[in-house]
């Protein structure tokens, strides 16, 4: 079954810290990777696309490795806002159809004062 | 405007009900697509309309119902509903399906929550 694995956490790390979420994915075809955060009993906001050379947004850098087929996000500056579950989302395009999103499971952050 | 918006937020129905859930775009978004989510869990992908063709079906139960009037809408339709679907229905849209292989960014509506009695 193709799949994308996420540490389910928590992470409960303080104000500040650094913290850093892996993701692995299986369907080596994949070309789409985004980072989505969801608040509790609210639907997913996008947080960031993340691309082959890697990309950052502020207190926020994404990372891939297609050979590893693994995607990272790192956020620095912890702050009490950045609680949440984050979302890995890869496509499985299967080459000959539409392909869809498919969600890893969310890894739940809690930044503490 | 960046905003995908469902009606109702909230809806509790009994297992004879018939009921619509409603979706709106105005971005210019070509691909619309229903997801279920239950506590705890991701979302899953239900159905996908690209061009408001019905282009992915994951399978669904009949008692769900897609349909998509314009490029700017798409309705979910229950009936004879279980109360294992009870859960939040997400609505979302992207400029396109895939172009070249690449996915475009989805983004979500509120939701909304369904209860089935």
């Amino acid at each position: 079954r193709k799949e994308v694995e996420q540490d389910p956490g928590p992470f409960n790390v303080p104000e500040g810290a650094t913290v850093a979420f892996n993701c692995t994915y299986s369907n080596s075809a994949s070309q789409s990777f985004f980072w989505y955060r969801q608040d509790c009993r609210k639907e997913p906001k996008l947080l960031m696309s993340v691309y082959s050379s890697g990309n950052e947004d502020g207190r926020f850098t994404a990372q891939l490795n297609r050979a590893s087929q693994y995607i990272s996000l790192l956020i620095r500056d912890s702050k009490l806002s950045d609680s949440a579950t984050y979302l890995c989302v890869v496509n499985m395009d299967d080459g000959g159809s539409q392909g869809n999103l498919i969600f890893g499971k969310g890894t739940k952050l809690s930044v503490k004062p | 405007d960046t905003e995908v918006t469902q009606t109702p937020k909230h809806l509790v129905m009994g297992m004879t009900n018939k009921k619509s859930l409603k979706c709106e775009q105005h971005m210019g978004h070509r691909a619309m697509y229903w997801y279920k989510q239950k506590a705890k869990k991701p979302p899953e992908l239900m159905f996908v309309y690209s061009y408001e063709k019905l282009s992915i079906n994951e399978s669904v139960p009949s008692r769900f119902s897609p349909e998509c009037p314009n490029s700017s809408l798409l309705n979910l339709h229950l009936h004879a509903l279980q109360p294992e679907d009870s859960a939040l229905y997400l609505c979302a849209s992207s400029q396109g399906g895939a172009i070249g292989g690449v996915y475009n960014e989805q983004f979500f509506g509120p939701g909304t929550r369904l209860t089935v009695l």
